[in-house]
């Protein structure tokens, strides 16, 4: 079956520094990706869909300059928090649209925390 | 996008059928209604999709009705490891980055021993 990674899966940084994600679909290719976040007891929340070789669309409230999407191949989009606060914790989870199939596959998500 | 609704929570005994209703009242004619399984700290994952009437596969079924404002998820003979967060999604595909999922709440559904 089609597999999502995300790596990493665990980071732990510090206020005010950046992380980035990295959402790779291993055997297909994605024109569309999707990036999720998810805080605790909640359910998935998308942020932004992610289209290869053109600007992400973000959803209302999502802070675009904050969270910086980059799609450049068919198989791979990061996600780069910038300046991150305590409040960006969270489980950020992508999601890769088969081009061919259109089917939908989640990756297992990435636990950020920020001290 | 079609809203959906579910009851925020379901408790069963283990080898019990579990059916796990969705409404999406306002869902539209290019729109397939999709299930997915959560477990905690994970990705969600695809369980089923269907358009109308009745899918199967080897983990489940999906029965729709005539008029598709509704749907329900049959669990057969659930064990422990059922015990989740379903949830149910309609969306349409649409061309290159029209096509998004909008997760509703889900259903957490405990398996009883």
């Amino acid at each position: 079956g089609a597999v999502v990674s995300q790596h990493p899966s665990r980071v732990i940084c510090k206020s005010g520094t950046s992380v980035k994600i990295e959402c790779r679909s291993l055997d297909f290719q994605a024109t569309t990706m999707f990036w999720y976040r998810q805080f605790p007891k909640q359910s998935l929340m998308l942020m932004a869909t992610s289209n290869e070789g053109s600007k992400a669309t973000y959803e209302q409230g999502v802070e675009k300059d904050k969270f910086l999407i980059n799609h450049a191949s068919l198989t791979l989009s990061t996600l780069t928090v910038t300046s991150a606060h305590p409040e960006d914790s969270s489980f950020y989870i992508c999601s890769a649209r088969d081009t061919v199939s259109y089917e939908q596959y989640f990756g297992p998500g990435t636990r950020l925390t920020v001290t | 996008l079609a809203k959906t609704t579910q009851p925020i929570s379901m408790d069963s005994y283990e080898e019990q059928e579990v059916n796990i209703t969705c409404s999406h009242n306002n869902i539209a004619t290019n729109d397939y209604i999709t299930w997915y399984q959560q477990f905690p700290s994970q990705g969600p994952r695809f369980i089923i999709q269907g358009y109308k009437t009745k899918v199967t596969n080897e983990v489940a079924s999906l029965f729709i009705p005539a008029d598709r404002k509704s749907s329900t998820l049959s669990l057969p003979r659930v064990s422990l490891s059922d015990t989740a967060v379903y949830y149910c999604l309609v969306g349409s595909y649409s061309g290159a980055g029209s096509y998004q999922l909008t997760f509703g709440k889900g259903t957490k559904l405990s398996v009883i021993p």
